[in-house]
Protein backbone atom coordinates (compact mmCIF):
# COMPACT_ATOMS: atom_id res chain seq x y z
CA UNK A 1 0.00 0.00 0.00
CA UNK A 2 1.56 3.25 -0.92
CA UNK A 3 -0.96 5.15 -0.28
CA UNK A 4 -2.48 8.23 -2.18
CA UNK A 5 0.07 10.68 -4.08
CA UNK A 6 -0.55 14.13 -5.15
CA UNK A 7 1.87 16.12 -7.03
CA UNK A 8 3.09 19.12 -7.11
CA UNK A 9 2.78 19.50 -3.25
CA UNK A 10 2.80 23.33 -4.16
CA UNK A 11 2.01 25.67 -7.29
CA UNK A 12 2.39 29.31 -6.87
CA UNK A 13 0.86 31.05 -10.19
CA UNK A 14 0.00 34.34 -11.05
CA UNK A 15 -4.00 35.36 -11.67
CA UNK A 16 -5.26 34.01 -15.19
CA UNK A 17 -2.91 31.50 -15.34
CA UNK A 18 -4.24 27.59 -16.16
CA UNK A 19 -2.87 24.64 -13.73
CA UNK A 20 -2.96 21.19 -13.22
CA UNK A 21 -2.85 18.61 -10.44
CA UNK A 22 -2.34 15.18 -10.57
CA UNK A 23 -3.55 12.35 -7.74
CA UNK A 24 -2.42 8.48 -8.36
CA UNK A 25 -5.18 6.67 -5.70
CA UNK A 26 -4.61 3.07 -3.95
CA UNK A 27 -4.76 0.87 -7.14
CA UNK A 28 -7.39 -1.47 -5.76
CA UNK A 29 -9.67 1.91 -5.13
CA UNK A 30 -12.03 2.05 -7.93
CA UNK A 31 -13.04 5.59 -6.40
CA UNK A 32 -11.83 9.06 -5.82
CA UNK A 33 -12.87 12.13 -4.71
CA UNK A 34 -10.82 15.72 -5.03
CA UNK A 35 -11.61 18.40 -1.89
CA UNK A 36 -11.32 21.66 -1.27
CA UNK A 37 -9.62 23.08 1.65
CA UNK A 38 -9.19 26.66 3.15
CA UNK A 39 -7.81 27.67 6.87
CA UNK A 40 -10.23 26.93 9.44
CA UNK A 41 -12.83 25.03 7.16
CA UNK A 42 -13.12 21.50 6.43
CA UNK A 43 -12.85 19.87 3.31
CA UNK A 44 -15.01 20.66 0.83
CA UNK A 45 -16.55 18.71 -1.82
CA UNK A 46 -15.84 18.90 -5.66
CA UNK A 47 -16.27 15.99 -7.47
CA UNK A 48 -15.78 11.96 -7.36
CA UNK A 49 -14.91 9.54 -9.97
CA UNK A 50 -16.29 5.61 -10.09
CA UNK A 51 -13.22 4.04 -12.09
CA UNK A 52 -13.54 6.39 -14.76
CA UNK A 53 -17.02 7.98 -14.80
CA UNK A 54 -17.49 11.13 -12.82
CA UNK A 55 -20.40 10.69 -10.94
CA UNK A 56 -21.24 14.06 -9.29
CA UNK A 57 -19.56 17.77 -9.51
CA UNK A 58 -20.29 20.45 -7.07
CA UNK A 59 -22.68 23.06 -7.78
CA UNK A 60 -20.51 25.18 -6.20
CA UNK A 61 -17.72 24.37 -8.83
CA UNK A 62 -17.56 26.92 -11.64
CA UNK A 63 -17.11 26.04 -15.30
CA UNK A 64 -13.27 26.64 -14.62
CA UNK A 65 -12.96 23.43 -12.54
CA UNK A 66 -12.64 20.06 -15.11
CA UNK A 67 -11.46 17.11 -13.68
CA UNK A 68 -10.95 13.77 -15.41
CA UNK A 69 -9.79 9.68 -14.76
CA UNK A 70 -9.11 8.69 -18.00
CA UNK A 71 -8.50 4.97 -17.36
CA UNK A 72 -10.07 4.51 -13.79
CA UNK A 73 -6.34 5.19 -12.38
CA UNK A 74 -4.46 9.05 -11.78
CA UNK A 75 -6.56 11.70 -12.01
CA UNK A 76 -5.91 14.98 -13.09
CA UNK A 77 -7.93 18.43 -11.80
CA UNK A 78 -7.49 21.40 -13.87
CA UNK A 79 -8.15 25.49 -13.02
CA UNK A 80 -8.20 27.53 -15.83
CA UNK A 81 -8.06 31.36 -15.49
CA UNK A 82 -7.38 31.04 -11.77
CA UNK A 83 -8.37 33.51 -9.61
CA UNK A 84 -6.96 34.74 -6.15
CA UNK A 85 -10.34 32.96 -4.48
CA UNK A 86 -9.27 29.58 -5.80
CA UNK A 87 -5.94 29.60 -3.50
CA UNK A 88 -6.30 26.73 -1.05
CA UNK A 89 -5.30 23.04 -0.72
CA UNK A 90 -6.54 20.21 -3.05
CA UNK A 91 -6.83 17.19 -1.80
CA UNK A 92 -7.49 13.64 -3.29
CA UNK A 93 -8.63 10.84 -1.68
CA UNK A 94 -9.80 7.51 -2.70
CA UNK A 95 -11.81 4.26 -1.48
CA UNK A 96 -13.58 1.26 -2.29
CA UNK A 97 -16.77 2.33 -4.22
CA UNK A 98 -19.63 0.56 -5.32
CA UNK A 99 -22.73 -0.65 -2.49
CA UNK A 100 -20.43 -0.73 0.19
CA UNK A 101 -18.80 2.87 -0.36
CA UNK A 102 -20.38 4.57 2.38
CA UNK A 103 -18.57 1.44 4.54
CA UNK A 104 -15.46 2.70 2.87
CA UNK A 105 -13.06 4.79 4.60
CA UNK A 106 -11.37 7.98 2.53
CA UNK A 107 -7.81 7.54 2.41
CA UNK A 108 -5.75 11.26 1.75
CA UNK A 109 -3.34 12.35 -0.06
CA UNK A 110 -1.06 15.01 1.15
CA UNK A 111 -2.53 17.78 -1.15
CA UNK A 112 -1.53 20.54 -3.50
CA UNK A 113 -1.45 23.89 -1.89
CA UNK A 114 -2.48 26.46 -4.72
CA UNK A 115 -1.58 30.02 -4.09
CA UNK A 116 -2.77 32.55 -6.82
CA UNK A 117 -1.06 35.91 -6.56
CA UNK B 1 -26.10 19.41 4.31
CA UNK B 2 -22.90 19.94 5.81
CA UNK B 3 -23.12 18.38 9.21
CA UNK B 4 -23.09 20.49 12.34
CA UNK B 5 -19.94 19.87 14.83
CA UNK B 6 -19.81 21.55 18.11
CA UNK B 7 -17.83 22.47 19.88
CA UNK B 8 -15.47 24.49 17.84
CA UNK B 9 -12.99 24.02 19.97
CA UNK B 10 -11.44 22.53 22.91
CA UNK B 11 -8.07 22.91 25.25
CA UNK B 12 -7.72 20.09 27.41
CA UNK B 13 -5.30 19.21 29.72
CA UNK B 14 -3.18 15.73 29.74
CA UNK B 15 -5.34 12.64 30.87
CA UNK B 16 -8.46 14.63 30.40
CA UNK B 17 -11.46 13.39 28.66
CA UNK B 18 -13.75 15.20 25.74
CA UNK B 19 -17.09 14.85 23.72
CA UNK B 20 -17.36 15.88 19.87
CA UNK B 21 -20.22 15.87 18.55
CA UNK B 22 -21.52 15.83 14.86
CA UNK B 23 -25.36 16.18 14.02
CA UNK B 24 -26.86 16.20 10.73
CA UNK B 25 -30.79 17.06 9.62
CA UNK B 26 -30.56 13.98 7.16
CA UNK B 27 -31.23 10.60 7.90
CA UNK B 28 -27.53 8.87 7.31
CA UNK B 29 -25.89 5.81 6.25
CA UNK B 30 -22.78 6.02 8.08
CA UNK B 31 -20.56 8.63 10.49
CA UNK B 32 -16.86 9.00 9.79
CA UNK B 33 -14.59 10.46 11.77
CA UNK B 34 -10.79 11.80 11.00
CA UNK B 35 -8.11 13.66 12.82
CA UNK B 36 -6.26 16.14 10.85
CA UNK B 37 -3.02 17.43 12.67
CA UNK B 38 -1.41 20.86 11.42
CA UNK B 39 0.08 20.51 7.84
CA UNK B 40 -0.74 17.10 6.69
CA UNK B 41 -4.06 15.07 5.42
CA UNK B 42 -6.83 14.10 7.35
CA UNK B 43 -6.51 10.61 8.75
CA UNK B 44 -9.57 7.85 9.14
CA UNK B 45 -10.54 7.18 12.94
CA UNK B 46 -13.43 5.23 12.05
CA UNK B 47 -16.78 4.57 11.01
CA UNK B 48 -20.35 4.59 12.65
CA UNK B 49 -22.97 2.84 10.70
CA UNK B 50 -26.55 3.48 10.84
CA UNK B 51 -27.58 0.71 13.82
CA UNK B 52 -26.53 2.84 16.71
CA UNK B 53 -23.04 0.66 17.18
CA UNK B 54 -20.33 1.99 18.98
CA UNK B 55 -17.17 1.41 17.93
CA UNK B 56 -13.64 2.40 19.37
CA UNK B 57 -10.06 2.75 18.74
CA UNK B 58 -7.35 3.16 21.63
CA UNK B 59 -8.70 5.00 23.46
CA UNK B 60 -11.08 7.35 21.41
CA UNK B 61 -14.65 5.63 20.72
CA UNK B 62 -17.97 6.38 19.19
CA UNK B 63 -21.17 6.26 19.15
CA UNK B 64 -24.07 6.89 16.44
CA UNK B 65 -27.81 7.44 17.02
CA UNK B 66 -29.58 6.78 13.73
CA UNK B 67 -32.82 8.70 15.11
CA UNK B 68 -31.80 11.51 15.71
CA UNK B 69 -28.79 11.63 13.35
CA UNK B 70 -25.60 12.45 15.64
CA UNK B 71 -22.79 10.83 16.53
CA UNK B 72 -20.13 11.14 19.20
CA UNK B 73 -16.48 10.86 19.68
CA UNK B 74 -15.25 10.34 22.89
CA UNK B 75 -11.69 11.01 23.85
CA UNK B 76 -10.64 9.44 27.04
CA UNK B 77 -7.70 10.01 29.66
CA UNK B 78 -6.21 12.33 26.61
CA UNK B 79 -3.03 12.37 25.18
CA UNK B 80 -0.91 15.45 23.49
CA UNK B 81 -0.89 13.08 20.86
CA UNK B 82 -4.43 13.60 19.95
CA UNK B 83 -3.52 17.26 19.56
CA UNK B 84 -5.07 18.19 15.84
CA UNK B 85 -8.91 19.17 13.90
CA UNK B 86 -11.69 16.34 14.25
CA UNK B 87 -13.66 16.43 11.70
CA UNK B 88 -17.07 14.50 11.24
CA UNK B 89 -18.21 13.05 7.48
CA UNK B 90 -21.51 11.78 6.47
CA UNK B 91 -23.22 9.93 4.04
CA UNK B 92 -27.09 11.07 3.89
CA UNK B 93 -29.66 8.55 2.51
CA UNK B 94 -31.46 9.80 -0.32
CA UNK B 95 -28.47 11.32 -1.73
CA UNK B 96 -25.23 11.42 -3.53
CA UNK B 97 -22.93 9.20 -2.30
CA UNK B 98 -20.01 11.37 -1.27
CA UNK B 99 -18.85 11.99 2.08
CA UNK B 100 -19.37 15.77 3.37
CA UNK B 101 -17.44 17.20 5.97
CA UNK B 102 -18.57 19.58 8.85
CA UNK B 103 -16.12 22.22 9.94
CA UNK B 104 -14.11 20.74 12.61
CA UNK B 105 -13.29 20.64 16.08
CA UNK B 106 -9.45 21.83 16.92
CA UNK B 107 -8.90 19.99 19.76
CA UNK B 108 -5.58 21.20 21.84
CA UNK B 109 -3.76 18.87 24.90
CA UNK B 110 -1.69 20.53 26.69
CA UNK B 111 1.05 19.04 29.58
Amino acid sequence: DTGVSQDPRHKITKRGQNVTFRCDPISEHNRLYWYRQTLGQGPEFLTYFQNEAQLEKSRLLSDRFSAERPKGSFSTLEIQRTEQGDSAMYLCASSLGGRSSYNSPLHFGNGTRLTVT
Amino acid sequence: QQPVQSPQAVILREGEDAVINCSSSKALYSVHWYRQKHGEAPVFLMILLKGGEQKGHEKISASFNEKKQQSSLYLTASQLSYSGTYFCGTFAQGGSEKLVFGKGTKLTVNP
